[in-house]
C-alpha cells in the first residue's frame, strides 16, 4: 500500500501570498493518479485537481497541481480568504488507494 | 447537478450494526460510468475509503481490507440510492463518515454527501 506523506503540518500564510503544499508517495504513482481536495471545517472535501494537474471545472485558476511519480504540489498562486483549509492529496487509482494525512493552511 | 443525501443514525452501541443511507440527485446508481463509495474520517485514522459499488452489466463490490469481513454496500435501484452495513463495530468506528461518487472520468471522488458523524458508544 502506498503511504502519502504531505508537508508540512501546517503553513501559516497571509493572504495575497503564495502557497506550496507537498505530497510525497512511498512509492511510484506511475499513473499520476494523484487527487487533491479542500475541507472546510464542518463540510466534506471537495476535490480541486485529479491526475496531478487537471484542474476540476469551476475552480479558481489560482489553484493548480504538478508533479509526477513520487513528488507532488499543489499551490495556491495568491490566496484568497476563502482558501484557508485542510488540504488533502489522494491516490485516487482504480480502486481508490490511501490519504495523505492533511495540511492545514491557517491564515497568519 | 448530482447531489447525494446521506441519513441514518448517529449513535450506535459496540457490537451492533452501522446503517447509512446515500440517496442520489441529478445521478444513477446504475451508471456505467461512476462508483458509489463510502469513506470515513476520525483524528485517529484520517481519511479512510472503506468500499464502494457500480455497476457494469452487473453489480460490483470492493472492500477495503480493513473492514472487508464486516461491511456490505448495496445499491437500491427502485429508490436510487446506496447504502453501508458496518457489523460488529467498536468505540474505532466511530467516525464522520461520507458517500461519494467516483466519476470514470477521473477516478476522483467528485461529488460527496454532508456526512454523519456515527458515535460507537454504550
Amino acid at each position: 500500500e502506498i503511504v502519502l506523506t504531505q508537508s508540512p503540518g501546517t503553513l501559516s500564510l497571509s493572504p495575497g501570498e503564495r502557497a506550496t503544499l507537498s505530497c510525497r508517495a512511498s512509492q511510484s504513482i506511475t499513473t499520476n493518479y494523484l487527487a487533491w481536495y479542500q475541507q472546510k471545517p464542518g463540510q466534506a472535501p471537495r476535490l480541486l485537481i485529479y491526475g496531478a494537474s487537471t484542474r476540476v471545472t469551476g475552480i479558481p485558476d489560482r489553484f493548480s497541481g504538478s508533479g509526477s511519480g513520487t513528488d507532488f504540489t499543489l499551490t495556491i498562486s495568491r490566496l484568497e480568504p476563502e482558501d484557508f483549509a485542510v488540504y488533502f492529496c489522494q491516490e485516487h487509482r482504480n480502486p481508490p488507494g490511501t490519504f495523505g494525512q492533511g495540511t492545514k493552511l491557517e491564515i497568519k | 447537478q448530482v447531489q447525494l443525501q446521506q441519513s441514518g443514525p448517529g449513535l450506535v452501541k459496540p457490537s451492533q450494526t452501522l446503517s447509512l443511507t446515500c440517496a442520489i440527485s441529478g445521478d444513477s446508481v446504475s451508471s456505467n460510468s461512476a462508483a458509489w463509495s463510502w469513506i470515513r474520517q476520525s483524528p485517529s485514522r484520517g481519511l479512510e475509503w472503506l468500499g464502494r459499488t457500480y455497476y457494469r452489466s452487473k453489480w460490483y463490490r470492493e472492500y477495503a481490507v480493513s473492514v472487508k469481513s464486516r461491511i456490505s454496500i448495496n445499491p437500491d435501484t427502485s429508490k436510487n440510492q446506496f447504502s453501508l452495513q458496518l457489523n460488529s463495530v467498536t468505540l474505532e468506528d466511530t467516525a464522520v463518515y461520507f458517500c461519494a461518487r467516483i466519476f470514470y472520468g477521473s477516478f476522483a471522488m467528485d461529488v460527496w454527501g454532508q456526512g454523519t458523524t456515527v458515535t460507537v458508544s454504550s
